[in-house]
Order: structure tokens, then sequence, then C-alpha cells
């Protein structure tokens, strides 16, 4: 079993709807979570990053985290075509910080 | 530079060649990571440096895998005698600092065929 859990997809949705996307996790040592978003071809770049539990708000993105479950979620409002991408968990334990583990990745297609 | 770069972009190998992958990170970035990345995968930690020090190499698959940065910016990954399962996209990120709350900036990767 992987480290960090994540639905491939591919997810389809249309222009406007609200996206969730989700990974479980099973270190329980884990204490920082990101999400990342990759363009095709392109290197991933960081979206949000969340330390331990709870919410966190960016424009039209929210992340939230959920410890006592192992549950982290990615929610995007408004979705547009440009939000178009494979979006990436990824978390780290407090000692180690800069070994990040990344889920396998959701591919998201939004309709214009 | 504006951005992590990488060369070349593309490689493809004869199974069993030699193969060496550049890494120019953000001017000034302590930190520099290497990543592997298979299809439809995410990125898996191969090694860390900070500076010209290589901290961490637990994820080196192999001792086909060297990596290096001897002058604590450039950094240049190895992988001799290749297999076919090192095709993948080789990914390498750099960061201003060592924490996770620095952000890893991710170059485009160079993408390994070996056949």
């Amino acid at each position: 079993q992987k480290e960090v859990e994540q639905d491939p997809g591919p997810l389809s949705v249309p222009e406007g709807a609200i996206v969730s996307l989700n990974c479980t996790y099973s270190n329980s040592a884990f204490q920082y979570f990101m999400w990342y978003r990759q363009y095709s071809r392109k290197g991933p770049e960081l979206l949000m990053y969340t330390y331990s539990s709870g919410n966190k708000e960016d424009g039209r993105f929210t992340a939230q985290v959920d410890k006592s479950s192992k549950y982290i979620s990615l929610f995007i409002r408004d979705s547009q075509p440009s939000d178009s991408a494979t979006y990436l968990c990824a978390m780290s334990e407090e000692s180690s910080a800069s070994k990040i583990i990344f889920g396998s990745g959701t591919r998201l297609s939004i309709r214009p | 530079g504006a951005g992590v770069s990488q060369s070349p972009r593309y490689k493809v190998a004869k199974r069993g060649q030699d193969v060496a992958l550049r890494c120019d990170p953000i001017s000034g970035h302590v930190s520099l990571f290497w990543y592997q990345q298979a299809l439809g995968q995410g990125p898996e930690f191969l090694t860390y440096f900070q500076n010209e020090a290589q901290l961490d190499k637990s994820g080196l698959p192999s001792d086909r895998f060297f990596a290096e940065r001897p002058e604590g910016s450039v950094s240049t990954l190895k992988i001799q005698r290749t297999q076919q399962e090192d095709s993948a996209v080789y990914l390498c990120a750099s960061s201003f600092l060592a924490g996770v709350g620095d952000t890893q900036y991710f170059g485009p990767g160079t993408r390994l065929t070996v056949l």
C-alpha cells in the first residue's frame, strides 16, 4: 500500500462547477500538506500549503486537512477551462520536511 | 534566468548507455532536489542537496544512479548502464532555503526514453 493514495481520475466537469479533489494517507507523522498543479509537459507548481489540520483559502481554492481521518481535500470554486491539469497532493514529515511524498495525481478537465 | 532549467528536454538512449541530465537551479537557491516521475504517477524523491552537500540520497533506486552538485549551483544526475525501467521524466526543483515552508520550484523535466 502506498503512503499516499489519490484517485487518478480522469475527472471531467462543466465550467463553473465546484471541484473536489481528495487524498488519503497512512503515515501519521505527516505534518505538512501541499497541493501542486501540473500542466502537460511542465513541472509541478505549488498551489496550496497547510501545516497540520485545518482549512486554508486562497481565491477560488480551499485546502482542508483532517488528520484524525488522514484525509485531505482541495476544492476549486467557479472552475475555469484553464484549471484543466493534473493535481498532485503531497506531504512531508516534520523530521524530514524537505522530502516530499506525492500522490499519483488526478487529471482534471473543465469543459467550456 | 527566471526559473529552473533542465537540459536536454528529451533524451533517447539505448539500453546500456550512460546518460547525464543537467539542472540549472534558480540563482541563489540553496537547496536542490531530483525527482523521477513515471508515466501517470506522481514525482518520486531521488536525492537532495544543500549547497554542494548531498544530504539525502535515500531515493536513488540503485548504484547506477549518481548525482552531484560540486559548486553548489548546477547539478548533474548521471545514470549508468541505462535500463528500460529507467524511462521516466526526471524533474529538478530548487528552493531558497531547506525547510518545507520554502517553496520548491520545479523545472520542466527531462524525458528519458530507454530503448
